[in-house]
C-alpha cells in the first residue's frame, strides 16, 4: 500500500521560501507523477503542481513564478518550494500521487493517494 | 481555466435518503471528471474517476454520471459515514482545477 508523509515547518514568515517535502513509501517513486495540492482554510482544493520521476514539471499559472518542486529518487521524496510567502499561503499542504487510466476518450488522471497534510501557517 | 460550479454548497439530509450533487463545468470536458470526500481533518478520498468509474473499496452505493459541462454524484442510500464534503475535479486540462465543494450534513 503506497503511503505518503509530508514534512516541513509549520509556520513561515512573511516574504520567507515555505519548503515541504514528501516521503513515498510502499512503492516506487518512479513511473508515476507526483503533485502538490493545497487547501485554505474554510476553501476548495487547489492544485499547485507535479513532477514526474524523470523532473519534468507542470505548474499552476496562478503560483508558477513562486513554485519549485523537486524529485529525489534515490531517496523516494519529492519536494515544494513556494517563495515569497504571504498569509494568502496559509493552507493545509497535501501531496498525492496522480494515478491514470485509459479508456476510448483517452487517459485520465486522478489523484489515488494522498498524504495527511500539513498545515503552515504563514506569520510573523 | 475550467471553472467548476458545484450545487448546493450545502445540503442537509437523513440516513437513508437519496443525495444527488452536481458539477457543472465552463467549458465541456468529455468525461474527465473525478469526485472526491473528505472529512474533517482527513485528506480527500477518491471515490469516482473517468465521471462514473468506480474506485476500488468504494461502496455501490456511490454512482457517478455525466458527460460534457454536466455531473451528478449520487448516494442512492445515505449512511451516517457518508457525512462529509465532496468535491468534483476535472483533468481534462492543465491548471487542475476543483469545485467549491459541497458539505452534507445531519438533517
Amino acid at each position: 500500500q503506497v503511503q505518503l508523509q509530508e514534512s516541513g515547518p509549520g509556520l513561515v514568515k512573511p516574504s520567507e521560501t515555505l519548503s515541504l517535502t514528501c516521503t513515498v513509501s510502499g512503492g516506487s517513486i518512479s513511473s508515476y507523477y507526483w503533485s502538490w495540492i493545497r487547501q485554505s482554510p474554510g476553501k476548495g482544493l487547489e492544485w499547485i503542481g507535479y513532477i514526474h520521476y524523470s523532473g519534468s514539471t507542470n505548474y499552476n499559472p496562478s503560483l508558477k513564478s513562486r513554485v519549485t518542486i523537486s524529485v529525489d529518487t534515490s531517496k523516494n521524496q519529492f519536494s515544494l518550494k513556494l517563495s515569497s510567502v504571504t498569509a494568502a499561503d496559509t493552507a493545509v499542504y497535501y501531496c498525492a500521487r496522480r494515478g491514470n487510466y485509459y479508456d476510448s476518450s483517452g487517459y485520465h488522471y486522478f489523484f489515488d493517494y494522498w498524504g495527511q497534510g500539513t498545515l503552515v501557517t504563514v506569520s510573523s | 481555466d475550467i471553472q467548476m460550479t458545484q450545487s448546493p454548497s450545502s445540503l442537509s439530509a437523513s440516513v437513508g435518503d437519496r443525495v444527488t450533487i452536481t458539477c457543472r463545468t465552463s467549458q465541456s470536458i468529455s468525461n474527465y471528471l473525478n469526485w472526491y470526500q473528505q472529512k474533517p481533518g482527513k485528506a480527500p478520498k477518491l471515490l469516482f474517476y473517468a465521471a462514473s468509474s468506480l474506485q476500488s473499496g468504494v461502496p455501490s452505493r456511490f454512482s457517478g454520471s455525466g458527460s460534457g459541462t454536466d455531473f451528478t454524484l449520487t448516494i442512492s442510500s445515505l449512511q451516517p459515514e457518508d457525512f462529509a464534503t465532496y468535491s468534483c475535479q476535472q483533468s481534462y486540462s492543465t491548471p487542475l482545477t476543483f469545485g467549491g465543494g459541497t458539505k452534507v450534513e445531519i438533517k
